[in-house]
């Protein structure tokens, strides 16, 4: 069952664009949302997570933005560089769940100078 | 400070065969988490090992299983090879509380002849 969709598949942006990819869960029972970054040949890494009691978390040129009652979550990447090139997962978890993660199919990014 | 490492990094076996891969996580840590990453179903949860305890366990057949030591170093066999075993498997670190981060190793690439 697949319990967190993720969309687009890929996207291509230009550098200094911004990059959006989204995410929905169905489970409401999930609390915690965290946004994986993962290069080839290496694993994925934590970019930036979110709870739900706040509708937006921003680090650097990264932002989380989050509707609860949508039940979905979206990845904004500012000012996107060659170097931001790399695939991204949206994941969930829940209290009680532990380290048992939801991951979304990803989205491969590639950003053209 | 070391990161996860995993060995071996690359393995070929054939159907039938059983498999053992190996994970030391980051010092400290005391939560081992595995994952099967594969171009179709994406990043899957297999299992989570907690103080040399299985704390949570994903919706894989019983051919999969895990151990954890007492050092925390985790091991995963997989029994009775199929062809759809081939995959990228990734195992995290954590200190294992809640909403810890996860910290992925490169991974073992295993392909099943």
């Amino acid at each position: 069952q697949q319990q967190v969709k993720q969309s687009p598949q890929s996207l291509i942006v230009q550098k200094g664009g911004i990059s959006i990819i989204n995410c929905a869960y169905e489970n409401t029972a999930f609390d915690y949302f965290p946004w994986y970054q993962q290069f080839p040949g290496k694993g994925p890494a934590l970019l930036i997570a979110i709870r739900p009691d706040v509708s937006e978390k921003k680090e650097g040129r990264f932002t989380i933005s989050f509707n609860k009652s949508a039940k979905q979550f979206s990845l904004h990447i500012m000012d996107s560089q060659p170097g931001d090139s790399a695939t991204y997962f949206c994941a969930a978890s829940y209290s009680g769940g532990y380290q048992k993660v939801t991951f979304g199919t990803g989205t491969k990014l590639q950003v053209i100078p | 400070k070391a990161g996860v490492t995993q060995t071996p990094r690359y393995l070929i076996k054939t159907r039938g065969q059983q498999v053992t891969l190996s994970c030391s996580p980051i010092s400290g840590h005391r939560s081992v988490s595995w994952y099967q990453q594969t171009p179709g179903q994406g990043l899957q949860f297999l299992f989570e090992y907690f103080s040399e305890t299985q704390r949570n366990k994903g919706n894989f057949p019983g051919r999969f299983s895990g151990r954890q030591f007492s050092n925390s170093r985790s091991e995963m066999n997989v029994s009775t090879l199929e062809l759809g075993d081939s995959a990228l498997y990734l195992c995290a670190s954590s200190l294992g509380t809640e909403y810890n981060e996860q910290f992925f190793g490169p991974g073992t690439r295993l392909t099943v002849l």
